[in-house]
């Protein structure tokens, strides 16, 4: 498997609290993806990386942050979390961006209350 | 995870028997598509993966065919088993860093 570490595994929040969750990689890949899973809407692409501090939203990226000061990790923040942010988060990896597979972490299941 | 498969099409299939999950892809500029399985509680395993200059792809177990000009992706699991029980779904690159991904399909394996 490839070497992607997500943390933590599973979290409860409150409305209005910011979360962080973080994603961590052994592989060196230069592409990291953050994606959001829901019933019905598949894998819905949140923000992604290309390189050290580079960075672009995807296609639900309001209510989302992220940074990436390493090439190991990529973090995603959800600066003040709403009920609708509830779901599952994964984390992904890719060497050369669209040209090769992308590699998934295990996954943060994320529930606000 | 969990909540993956609650309104997802569902394949049921007998043990033994050969499986075939299939996907529309929505870009006809695509030219890399992977398929995957995530069984529940886990992220997206990769399965195997076709370029668009081939219409064919052979793993161990598992044959991607590719219909460029129906826009269309399948994934034939042979002597189907009970560890192939998951949720499978493809994903389509058209040389950009995204990647697009379809909602999946269940796959449940009948002893």
């Amino acid at each position: 498997d490839a070497g992607i570490t997500q943390s933590p595994r599973h979290k409860v929040t409150e409305t209005g609290t910011p979360v962080t969750l973080r994603c961590h990689q052994t592989e060196n890949h230069r592409y990291m993806y953050w994606y959001r899973q829901d019933p019905g809407h598949g894998l819905r692409l949140i923000h992604y990386s290309y390189g050290v501090k580079d960075t672009d939203k995807g296609e639900v990226s309001d209510g989302y942050s992220v940074s990436r000061s390493k090439t190991e990790d990529f973090l995603l923040t959800l600066e003040s979390a709403t009920s609708s942010q509830t779901s599952v988060y994964f984390c992904a990896i890719s060497d050369q961006g669209g040209g090769t597979e992308a590699f998934f972490g295990q996954g943060t299941r994320l529930t606000v209350v | 995870g969990e909540n993956v498969g609650l309104h997802l099409p569902t394949l049921s299939v007998q043990e033994g028997d050969n499986s075939i999950i299939n996907c529309a892809y929505s870009n006809s500029a695509s030219d890399y598509f992977i398929w995957y399985k995530q069984e529940s509680g886990k992220g997206p395993q990769f399965i195997i993966d076709i370029r668009s200059n081939m219409d064919k792809r052979q793993g161990q177990r598992v044959t991607v065919l590719l219909n460029k000009t129906v826009k269309h992706l399948s994934l034939q699991i042979a002597a189907t088993q009970p560890g192939d029980s998951a949720v499978y779904f493809c994903a389509e690159t058209n040389g950009t860093y995204k990647y697009i991904f379809g909602t999946g399909t269940r796959l449940k394996v009948l002893a």
